[in-house]
């Protein structure tokens, strides 16, 4: 299995809702990524968890909260967004992190478009 | 830290022409060198890769990059592009501590008929 798979593909919420995007691989990768995308531009990266503990914060937003609940699934739960935050989520994964060849091979998902009101 | 530069916005070219997508980075040693290609509403796939050895390199859909270390480039070459290519291409660099790919802006390639 050489996929990553997300969910939901198409997502619209109000700005006061909660809601949830999930991701899930099973390659053995230890490293997952989520990433913003808007219209285009190139995907920007919010959060990096290696080893299912949380490595990377880009500054992102509190009303963004990543969870891995374990070394297969990624969530990023959404709280009181803005519509600015209307974009395309990608999810990636790769076998880890760190500066040796290979490592850093990110698989992509699909995507989750998430549209805000 | 790491940067990437993609010059080019869009590429116009004919089926059945060549093409190259120009990709220059800055980075004081040989960074890890990826071309990703997205099509409209899709995730990004790897077309190829270069982390050292062979400075020509191979990918998938009939791809060739080739790494200039004189010129700070990696650009991406086909020699046959067929309708399907077209898509928006991504060249990325991986550096410094954590070698997280670091994203140009993309570049658009039209294939007209």
């Amino acid at each position: 299995d050489t996929e990553v798979t997300q969910t939901p593909k198409h997502l619209v919420m109000g700005m006061t809702n909660k809601k949830s995007l999930k991701c899930e691989q099973h390659m053995g990768h230890r490293a997952m990524y989520w990433y913003k995308q808007k219209a285009k531009k190139p995907p920007e990266l919010m959060f990096v968890y290696s080893y299912e503990k949380l490595s990377i914060n880009e500054s992102v937003p509190s009303r963004f909260s990543p969870e891995c609940p374990n070394s297969s699934l990624l969530n990023l739960h959404l709280h009181a967004l803005q519509p600015e935050d209307s974009a395309l989520y990608l999810c990636a994964s790769s076998p880890a992190t760190g500066g040796y060849s290979g490592a850093n091979v990110l698989t992509f998902g699909a995507g989750s478009r998430l549209t805000v009101l | 830290a790491q940067s990437v530069t993609q010059p080019d916005i869009h590429i116009t070219v004919s089926e059945g022409a060549s093409l190259e997508l120009r990709c220059n980075y800055s980075y004081g040693a040989t960074p890890y060198l990826f071309w990703y290609v997205q099509s409209p509403g899709q995730g990004l796939q790897l077309l190829l890769k270069y982390f050292s050895g062979d400075t020509l390199v191979q990918g998938i859909k009939g791809f060739e990059a080739e790494f200039k270390r004189s010129q700070s480039s990696f650009n991406l070459r086909k020699p046959s592009v067929h309708w399907s290519d077209a898509a928006e291409y991504f060249c990325a660099v991986g550096a410094g501590g954590s070698y997280i790919p670091t994203f140009g802006r993309g570049t658009s390639l039209i294939v007209h008929p």
